[in-house]
Order: C-alpha cells, then structure tokens, then sequence
C-alpha cells in the first residue's frame, strides 16, 4: 500500500498561511493525492485533491512536487476553525482505491 | 442535502451483548464506507458498499462484524458479542463515484464503549 509521512503536529499563528507538508515517495502514476481534515468530535471533512498540477478551492491550495514524491496544503490565512487533524492520503489504485489513512498533522492555532 | 447521519451518537454496552448502528447516506450517493477510528488515530477501514453490495471487506475484520445496505439506501452496522477492544469511533461515509474521482462525505460517528 502506497503510504504517506506528515508530521505529528505543527502550530502556526491566527491569520497567517500553514503549509502542511507530506511526503509520499512511493506514490503511483495514478494515485490521486487526497487532503482530508478532522475538527474535534466530528468525521473527517474533505479538504481538497490532485495528480499531478496544483489545485486551488475555497478551502485551500494544494501544492505537488513536479516527481510527485510530496505535496503541501496550503491554508493561505490560517483562523482558530481551522484547528483539526490534516490527512494526507493516497487514492491507491492497488488497494482497490481504499483511502490509507495515516495519524495524520495535528494543527494547532494560537491566537 | 442533509449529509451523512449516524445513529446512535453514543453507545455504552456491556462486554458481550449485541450493538447494531445505523447510516443514512447522502440520497444520490452511491458508495458507503464504515470506518472505525481509536484515539490519535486516522481512520481504519472496515467494508465498503456500492449500491446494495457489499464489495470488500478488510482483512482485519472479524466475522463478528456484519454490515448489511438493504436497497442500497441506508446501512447498518451489527457487532456480535461485543469485546472492550472493540471501543472505538465507528464512521460511516458516503460517495458518488464519477470516474478515478471520489470524495467522501463523512457522518459525525457513532462512539461504542464496551465496559
């Protein structure tokens, strides 16, 4: 199963950008790069995904590595709501498409 | 669209007896995963449905878990003879596959502790 690392936990400041690294060096030609995130007390929410050129939603950007060996989200202007657990994971095509999850990054926000 | 809802929200039984949740999924959805979630965990795959059938089940699922999607609308989750190992978070979360594209609407959970 193709796998991803993330730090534990990263803390950044209100109303500054977070990049959330990951590193997933033996993703696929066709992995899709998935970034889900959990607030406390609820199921996990998604957050954005992509192969291979960056992506941008309302919620985030998602930076990838022209070898595709990591990606980063971006949260451009961090608030106190964004406080959750951020999940890197790989759509793998050779585990049937199941989504691995790993611990993932605990985010911490200070005001 | 009401989202993914799960019943109940908490659930304390006794080692041994029975526990059955509940998942209604997003109406057009048509792929609907359990999950289960421990402490500091990220979530752990269980079964997943498309339409009424059930197509993988995990490895590490013990034949005491059973999950049924009757009419491919809502599904249940039935854990027989319930061990204190089994406390966890137990997610379910639904799809509408278009192509090699999948995200996935999560419900709140449904928290079980064997005592």
């Amino acid at each position: 199963d193709a796998k991803t690392t993330q730090p534990n936990s990263m803390e950044s400041n209100e109303e500054e950008p977070v990049h959330l690294p990951c590193n997933h060096s033996t993703i696929s030609g066709t992995d899709y790069i998935h970034w889900y995130r959990q607030l406390p007390s609820q199921g996990p929410e998604y957050v954005i995904h992509g192969l291979t050129s960056n992506v941008n939603n309302r919620m985030a950007s998602l930076a990838i590595a022209e070898d595709r060996k990591s990606s980063t989200l971006i949260l451009h202007r961090a608030t106190l709501r964004d406080a959750a657990v951020y999940y890197c994971i790989l759509r793998d095509e050779r585990s049937n498409y199941q989504l691995i999850w790993g611990a993932g990054t605990k985010l911490i926000i200070k005001p | 669209d009401t989202g993914v809802s799960q019943d109940p929200r908490h659930k304390i039984t006794k080692r041994g007896q029975n526990v059955t949740f509940r998942c209604d999924p997003i109406s057009e959805h048509n792929r609907l995963y359990w999950y289960r979630q421990t402490l500091g965990q990220g979530p752990e795959f269980l079964t997943y449905f498309q339409n009424e059938a059930q197509l993988e089940k995990s490895r590490l699922l013990s034949d005491r878990f059973s999950a049924e999607r009757p009419k491919g609308s809502f599904s249940t989750l039935e854990i027989q003879r319930t061990e204190q190992g089994d406390s966890a978070m137990y997610l379910c979360a639904s799809s509408l596959v278009l192509g090699r594209n999948e995200k996935l609407f999560f419900g709140s959970g449904t928290q079980l502790s064997v005592l």
